[in-house]
């Protein structure tokens, strides 16, 4: 277990409205991520993060905005959702103990925009 | 475009056989691979990974195998048993920062 705790787990939300989405470590780690997973995608980076306030786009931004103000915490906002946004949405840390390093994953938060 | 292909969606085998699970890239600078499995409800876990400077990796019953020339990695399961079955990710990396994963390929491991 890697300490990581994403809240909420569901979240069934209305197009327009916006959504957030945490992550919360124990462990202090610097790396952040927060991915995606859709059938016939796999996962695909949204954002990450490598310590507090510097953060940095992954392969699917468009329509999502991150912040870290705390090293435990990355919050993950869709400013507007929309129905393409539904999906299943995994925070990971790099441990990074050294210069190949594996992800771990949180349980995921399941997103479904009505 | 997808980096990292997995072709198979699907693979059922006896228990006890072994499971042999594919993946192809097309970026050559990746140096660094990882093999993940995943529950229904739950997020990946890491199972092995191999860097380039290694053609096998070996972890109780998961080796991976790298062909480099041909952009190719692949995760052998010996024996397989029941609860191996799950999604099996593979993903890589070039920067150590960045990760690309495969589309996955579901395990049946068949009593």
């Amino acid at each position: 277990d890697a300490g990581i705790t994403q809240s909420p787990r569901h979240k069934v939300t209305e197009t327009g409205t916006p959504v957030t989405l945490r992550c919360h470590q124990t462990e202090n780690h610097r790396y952040m991520y927060w991915y995606r997973q859709d059938p016939g995608h796999g996962l695909r980076l949204i954002h990450y993060s490598y310590g507090v306030k510097d953060t940095d786009k992954g392969e699917v931004s468009d329509g999502y905005s991150v912040s870290r103000s705390k090293t435990e915490d990355f919050l993950l906002t869709l400013e507007s959702a929309t129905s393409s946004q539904t999906s299943v949405y995994f925070c990971a840390i790099s441990v990074r103990r050294r210069p190949n390093s594996p992800l771990h994953f949180g349980n995921g938060t399941r997103l479904t925009v009505t | 475009d997808q980096q990292v292909k997995q072709n198979s969606p699907s693979l059922s085998v006896q228990e006890g056989r072994i499971s042999i699970l594919n993946c192809d890239y097309t970026n050559s600078m990746f140096d660094y691979f990882l093999w993940y499995k995943k529950y229904p409800a739950e997020g990946p876990t890491f199972l092995i990974s191999i860097s380039s400077i290694k053609d096998k990796n070996e972890d109780g019953r998961f080796t991976v195998f790298l062909n480099k020339s041909a952009k190719h990695l692949s995760l052998h399961i010996v024996p397989s048993q029941p609860g191996d079955s799950a999604v099996y990710f593979c993903a890589a990396s070039a920067t150590g920062n960045q990760f690309y994963f495969g589309t996955g390929t579901s395990l049946t491991v068949i009593p």
